[in-house]
């Protein structure tokens, strides 16, 4: 059964240094997003992506945050200088089509996670 | 502004129990949709169901059914018979129909199933 793979399943690093946290999306699926959790606490919406480019993103996605899709089939998150407040689980999702819409069913396909933690 | 209330933080109940887990929402969206995912301690989300705003037929798979009333903005899950396997944390999330990626969340009801 596909699913959505993450890399690193946890990583640790320095507050100020540079993280990408990498997924692979199911292969036929044209939507991809990220999402994170800070321990404890509910799942927040970072940011969408679809045909290349960011179709929507939240107020926690701001310039220290990017994310790519290098090649076709990787789809990354990079946190440019982290902070302490940067650690948490992030998961990535995928989805044939969009969340909403009468035809499709909405369901993400959530990969399981990649716990950061900031020192 | 748009929020998710799940008011129960933790629930146990013994193998076969009934329990339902509740959602209440709030939403300004005439168009929108409701969600329920499963995180078991494996970590995973899992989906388990969508309902849309304009469709207020309740749903049953199984020993899970959904109550949707848009009367009193709550989309609650029962599960019947509960098992072991059903412990896990589960979330009911909320997208206004003009986003295609912004799920909002609850904070989630962490459930224990004991035998």
């Amino acid at each position: 059964e596909p699913e959505v793979t993450q890399t690193p399943s946890h990583q640790v690093t320095q507050m100020g240094q540079e993280v990408i946290l990498r997924c692979v999306p199911i292969s036929n699926h044209l939507y991809f997003y990220w999402y994170r959790q800070i321990l404890g606490q509910k799942v927040e919406f970072l940011v969408s992506f679809y045909n290349n480019e960011i179709s929507e993103k939240s107020e926690i996605f701001d310039d220290q945050f990017s994310v790519e899709r290098p090649d076709g089939s990787n789809f990354t998150l990079k946190i440019r200088s982290t902070k302490l407040e940067d650690s948490a689980m992030y998961f990535c999702a995928s989805s044939p089509m969009g969340l909403a819409g009468r035809i499709n069913t909405g369901e993400l396909f959530f990969g399981e996670g990649s716990r950061l933690t900031v020192l | 502004a748009q929020k998710v209330t799940q008011a129960q933080t933790e629930i146990s109940v013994v193998e076969k129990e009934d329990v339902t887990l509740d959602c209440v929402y709030e939403t300004r969206d005439t168009t929108y949709y409701l969600f329920w995912y499963k995180q078991p301690p494996s970590g995973e989300l899992v989906f388990l169901i969508r309902r849309n705003s304009f469709d207020e037929q309740n749903e049953i798979s199984g020993r899970y059914s959904w109550n949707f009333q848009k009367s009193t903005s709550s989309f609650n899950f029962t599960i019947t018979a509960s098992q072991v396997v059903d412990s896990a944390v589960y979330f009911c999330a909320l997208n206004n129909g003009g986003s295609q990626g912004n799920l909002i969340f609850g904070k989630g009801t962490k459930l224990s199933v004991k035998p």
